[in-house]
């Protein structure tokens, strides 16, 4: 298994330009998501989706859209960039809540993709 | 809302022990995870505990978690060089699947050798 994977790893826009930030993962988990880090900010939730067809928004979700058309794939989509989405951005995938608890809880991370929005 | 808190920076001497602390403040936290993060990589499971837990203990991390003043620790015996990194407590109500995780700011954890 590749686990979480995410392209670009690094990326420059200039302000107002749009892109697709791209999150795959291959173990049939149900739950993905997005997160932003900003130093000295923590991780940030964007949105999330505990499957397919289904999408909702976290902390953070303005300037960003999300679709879940298959189980493996969860695009993060910036329509108009602004400097102030300057950040690292990590996808993550875990299976769906069935046990009480477990390794089946645990979310698993992409090795992030680093934005410049100048 | 949901809030968790960690001291920003520690250091310590190699082969000392090494204690993280966070706070959170969501009483009904079911699950607190602790994550690791290495320079330019992206975040890697440590350990976690059930709220049901007092302790749990896996090689050289020990976590503990006192449920009553919602403060977990994490302690790294012997800490290493190769365990600087920076640390982030999570907690999610239901999991971190269909519960979000809520995660704390993190601590840089500085090993000198």
């Amino acid at each position: 298994n590749a686990g979480v994977t995410q392209t670009p790893k690094f990326q420059v826009l200039k302000t107002g330009q749009s892109m697709t930030l791209q999150c795959a993962q291959d173990m049939n988990h149900e739950y993905m998501s997005w997160y932003r880090q900003d130093p000295g900010m923590g991780l940030r939730l964007i949105h999330y989706s505990v499957g397919a067809g289904i999408t909702d928004q976290g902390e953070v979700p303005n300037g960003y859209n999300v679709s879940r058309s298959t189980t493996e794939d969860f695009p993060l989509r910036l329509l108009s960039a602004a400097p102030s989405q300057t950040s690292v951005y990590f996808c993550a995938s875990s299976y769906s809540m069935v046990l009480s608890g477990g390794s089946t809880d645990t979310q698993y991370f992409g090795p992030g993709t680093r934005l410049t929005v100048l | 809302g949901e809030d968790v808190e960690q001291s920003l920076f520690l250091s310590v001497r190699e082969g000392d022990s090494s204690v993280i602390n966070c706070t959170y403040t969501d009483s009904s936290s079911t699950y607190l995870y602790w994550y690791k993060q290495e320079p330019g990589a992206g975040l890697q499971l440590l350990t976690y505990i059930f709220s049901n837990m007092d302790m749990k203990q896996d090689q050289r991390l020990t976590v503990l978690l006192n449920k009553k003043d919602k403060h977990l620790s994490l302690r790294i015996a012997d800490t290493q060089t190769g365990d600087s990194a920076i640390y982030f407590c999570a907690e999610s109500q239901q999991g971190g699947s269909q519960g979000n995780l809520i995660f704390g700011k993190g601590t840089k954890l500085s090993v000198k050798p």
